[in-house]
């Protein structure tokens, strides 16, 4: 089955500096690399994904890369802002819907 | 669009008593349902698939006859805790599929499960 690692576990960055969390997938079938935002308590939301087609994808300060040859793909977080602390999590799926998950960053911004 | 609600929000059971937990999609039509559970500062894992009219599919490791999945409708999956135990303690998360296919699944609020 999908194989998806998440580096790194935890991230802390100064207010204003730049974030990136990277993931690697071992299915060549997954075409399909959501990120998701959790807060504590709270359910996983979508902040931007990026299918096996694309090399890159940018929302505002958020952008997705990814290298289908390395199996690899990355979230950038520009201007990083307190309220983007959370745990962020990377996911690979193929056509069949089903999701395997990273374990995870804990982000922590500093004002 | 594309709003999932759960049922309860948050449950807490004694040890050996069996807990229902719903999973809705409000405004589509979900053909595939996924249940996820995830404890305490780690990532979710996925539990079953649950389609429409069909038998869920189990990952490995995850007993069928203690947590039973009924996808009755295109609207609604259920997820029976049977038998609870303490460890069974967890945060429960529902995530729908629309029929169109194209892989985004939409998460419901999640249901945290404590079993005394």
């Amino acid at each position: 089955g999908e194989n998806v690692e998440q580096h790194p576990s935890t991230l802390s960055v100064q207010e204003g500096d730049s974030a990136v969390i990277k993931c690697t997938y071992s299915d060549s079938a997954s075409n399909y690399f959501p990120w998701y935002k959790q807060e504590l308590g709270k359910r996983p939301q979508l902040i931007i994904d990026i299918r096996s087609n694309v090399g890159e994808k940018k929302d505002q300060r958020i952008a997705v890369t990814l290298n289908k040859t390395a199996k690899h793909f990355s979230l950038h977080i520009t201007e990083t802002q307190p309220e983007d602390s959370a745990v962020y999590f990377c996911a690979a799926s193929t056509n069949a819907g089903k999701s395997t998950f990273g374990d995870g960053t804990t982000l922590t911004v500093k004002p | 669009g594309a709003v999932v609600s759960q049922h309860p929000s948050w449950v807490i059971c004694k040890s050996g008593t069996s807990v229902k937990i719903e999973c809705r999609s409000l405004d589509f039509q979900a053909t595939t349902m996924f249940w996820y559970r995830q404890f305490p500062k780690q990532s979710l894992m996925l539990m079953a698939t649950s389609n429409e009219g069909s038998k869920a599919t189990y990952e490995q490791g995850v007993e069928k006859d203690k947590f039973l999945i009924n996808h009755a409708s295109l609207t609604l999956s259920t997820l029976t805790v049977t038998s609870a135990h303490p460890e069974d303690s967890s945060f429960y998360i529902c995530s729908a599929r629309t029929a169109q296919g194209n892989n985004e699944q939409f998460f419901g609020p999640g249901t945290r499960l404590t079993v005394l």
